[in-house]
């Protein structure tokens, strides 16, 4: 089992570029989350899915968009990159959304994104 | 709206000290209430959580939580610290009042453990 996995671990983008964060889980979990964490920030949620076929806007959700490929992948992209994108991205997977039963969340290893 | 204050970004504890971490919600329905641990470079790693029943909860590596209601509270504490407790910890409430797609996270506490 490994769980939630992101790829890749580290990106430099320049200005106006665009990228894919691609998340994957194996824990046959209903539901999928991306953050953003900023130092002093704590975490923040960008977009998530609460099952196959179905996307919502989270708390920071300009200048991203998302795809729930199938229930195992839910991908973060970046149409523009900006400096103010500079940040560790965090996916995360559970069973139910937490907000409904308070399943917790399982957490990936992060992306540590730079953009200049 | 829902939220999470952790009182003090940085604690310091020696080696065999109590480890307190402070967390206070606001919530307008009974909450889910976590505590997270993120060691340096990684994700963040479930220590305990609270949904309903028993107020006092047990975690992973000897921690555990008090749910106090007319405090808002959730304050997280270790009998005695261990050199490999540091790391920073984030309490978060469920969103069970909008969307219930958030974990809504306290902005962090770093913990030093000093030998």
């Amino acid at each position: 089992n490994a769980g939630v996995t992101q790829t890749p671990k580290f990106q430099v983008l320049k200005t106006g570029q665009s990228m894919t964060l691609q998340c994957a889980q194996d824990m046959n979990h209903n539901s999928m989350y991306w953050y953003r964490q900023d130092p002093g920030m704590g975490l923040r949620l960008i977009y998530y899915s609460a099952s196959e076929g179905t996307t919502d806007k989270g708390e920071v959700p300009n200048g991203y968009n998302v795809s729930r490929l199938n229930k195992r992948e839910f991908s973060l992209r970046l149409e523009s990159a900006a400096p103010s994108q500079t940040s560790v991205y965090f996916c995360a997977s559970s069973e139910a959304l937490t907000g409904a039963i308070g399943y917790e969340q399982y957490f990936g290893p992060g992306t540590r994104l730079t953009v200049t | 709206a829902q939220s999470v204050t952790q009182l003090g970004s940085h604690v310091s504890v020696s080696e065999g000290a109590l480890v307190l971490l402070r967390c206070n919600y606001s919530s307008s329905v009974p909450p889910y209430l976590f505590w997270y641990v993120q060691y340096p470079n990684q994700g963040l790693q479930l220590l305990l959580k609270y949904t309903t029943g028993a107020t006092l909860v047990k975690g992973i590596n000897g921690f555990e939580a008090e749910f106090k209601k007319s405090e808002t509270s959730f304050h997280l504490t270790k009998p005695s610290a261990h050199m490999s407790d540091a790391a920073e910890y984030f309490c978060a409430v469920s969103d069970r009042e909008g969307s219930q797609g958030n974990l809504i996270f306290g902005k962090g506490t770093k913990l030093s453990v000093k030998p």
